[in-house]
């Protein structure tokens, strides 16, 4: 199975500062790399497919990059309704596996 | 745009057979692929496996002998069903849909199984 790994677990950052998420898979990936956002007690959301496709309706402050095996996800200016947990996860062979994720906190 | 609802037991008894349906409303089942995902404290999202509409299946190797996906086009409803759990298949199950190139959107809202005596 492809492990993906997600760094920092955690973070806290203020309103309008620019956020990076960083993810790696144990093997290359090529582009086969798609973050989610997951809210307390809600399910996970896409927001970036194919490492840096914007899902439909997501705000333009989100972007993804990366192939191989780094990737990174970016939040250009946070804002407080970004909160919650991102997690990355590797579409490029069965099993699909996702990352450990990242807890956003807006100070 | 495609809504899915998950539905059964919230409690199961260890060594028992768990049964969860999904509801697909607001647009066809046919020419997508329908995927069962977890989630535990313990284990993180694990992907459980998905069905084509055509019924062809594929599934977690950690899974596989305990998993059974099957889909009722008929009703827009698919299910899953995980045979001998044990505490360690304690966890929010949630339904999705899958597009070809592997990513997952939307979902269900999850529903929570605890298995426990």
């Amino acid at each position: 199975d492809i492990q993906m790994t997600q760094s920092p677990p955690s973070l806290s950052a203020s309103a309008g500062d620019r956020v990076t998420i960083t993810c790696r898979a144990s093997q290359s990936i090529s582009g086969y790399l798609n973050w989610y956002q997951q809210k307390p007690g809600k399910a996970p959301k896409l927001l970036i497919y194919a490492a840096s496709i914007l899902q439909s309706g997501v705000p333009s402050r989100f972007s993804g990059s990366g192939s191989g095996t780094d990737f990174t996800l970016t939040i250009s200016s946070l804002q407080p309704e970004d909160f919650g947990t991102y997690f990355c996860q590797q579409s490029h062979n069965t099993p699909f596996t996702f990352g450990p994720g990242t807890k956003v906190d807006v100070k | 745009q495609v809504q899915l609802q998950e539905s059964g037991p919230g409690l199961v008894k260890p060594s028992e057979t768990m049964s969860l349906t999904c509801t697909v409303s607001g647009g066809s089942m046919n020419s997508y692929y329908w995927s069962w995902i977890r989630q535990s404290p313990g284990k993180g999202l694990e992907w459980i496996g998905h069905i084509h509409f055509s019924g062809s299946t594929n599934y977690n190797p950690s899974l596989q002998s305990r998993v059974t996906i099957s889909v009722d086009t008929s009703k827009n409803q698919f299910s899953l069903k995980l045979t001998s759990v044990t505490a360690a298949d304690t966890a929010v199950y949630y339904c999705a849909h899958k597009v070809q190139s592997n990513w997952f959107e939307p979902w269900g809202q999850g529903t929570l199984v605890t298995v426990s005596s």
